[in-house]
């Protein structure tokens, strides 16, 4: 049981490049989550998605997009990646019943 | 401006004494949970508190929920280096499963 995994560790990308980080959970939750994290700030939500074929804006969905093509995967994309996207990108799953968020071990995203 | 203030931002101390983290705001949520958070890794949930005025304890480690259910607090008694990490508290409000987290606190216990 692998629970949450992310796809690459890490990742160092030149200025207007384009990347797709992956996420993975074998839990069969309804909800999966992506955060970036910087110094300070705590964890922040990009965007989330409810159930399969859904998503949905959190509190800092500028320049990213995302697709839930598959209840276990959550794609988040960066198509013109910008130096204030350097960060730690977590993805989290969780079902209503349950109420706690399982977290994968991070992507470490630089952008030169 | 975060939703949830947490303080101190670092906390350095030595081992065998006592911490306290706050978590404070001025939303109302309806549980608040604590999560630890080492390095290289994703945050882990150590408690959920649902009730307010509500006092979880975990070994060493006291949770508490304010009884306005705006703000929380963790204790640490007789810390130890296995303490050491990232403390994040997280609110979540009534409608939804999204979480709001705190900025952290990172805590060093010196041997």
């Amino acid at each position: 049981n692998a629970g949450v995994t992310q796809t690459p560790k890490f990742r160092v990308l030149k200025t207007g490049q384009s990347m797709t980080l992956l996420c993975a959970q074998d839990m069969n939750h309804e909800y999966m989550y992506w955060y970036r994290q910087d110094p300070g700030m705590g964890l922040r939500l990009i965007h989330y998605s409810v159930g399969e074929g859904t998503t949905a804006k959190g509190e800092v969905p500028d320049g990213y997009n995302v697709s839930r093509l598959k209840k276990q995967n959550f794609l988040l994309g960066l198509e013109s990646a910008a130096p204030s996207q350097t960060s730690v990108y977590f993805c989290a799953s969780d079902n209503k019943a349950i109420y706690e968020q399982y977290f994968g071990p991070g992507t470490r995203l630089t952008v030169t | 401006t975060q939703l949830l203030e947490q303080s101190p931002q670092f906390l350095s101390i030595q081992e065998g004494e006592n911490l306290t983290v706050y978590c404070n705001s001025s939303s109302v949520f309806s549980s608040l949970q604590w999560y630890r958070q080492e390095p290289g890794e994703g945050p882990v949930l150590l408690v959920t508190v649902v009730t307010g005025g509500e006092v979880k304890k975990l070994k060493r480690l006291t949770f508490q929920f304010g009884d306005a259910r705006k703000d929380s607090s963790l204790h640490i008694t007789a810390a130890q280096p296995g303490d050491t990490g990232l403390y994040l508290c997280a609110g979540r409000k009534a409608a939804g499963n999204k979480l709001t987290f705190g900025g952290g606190t990172r805590v060093l216990v010196k041997p």
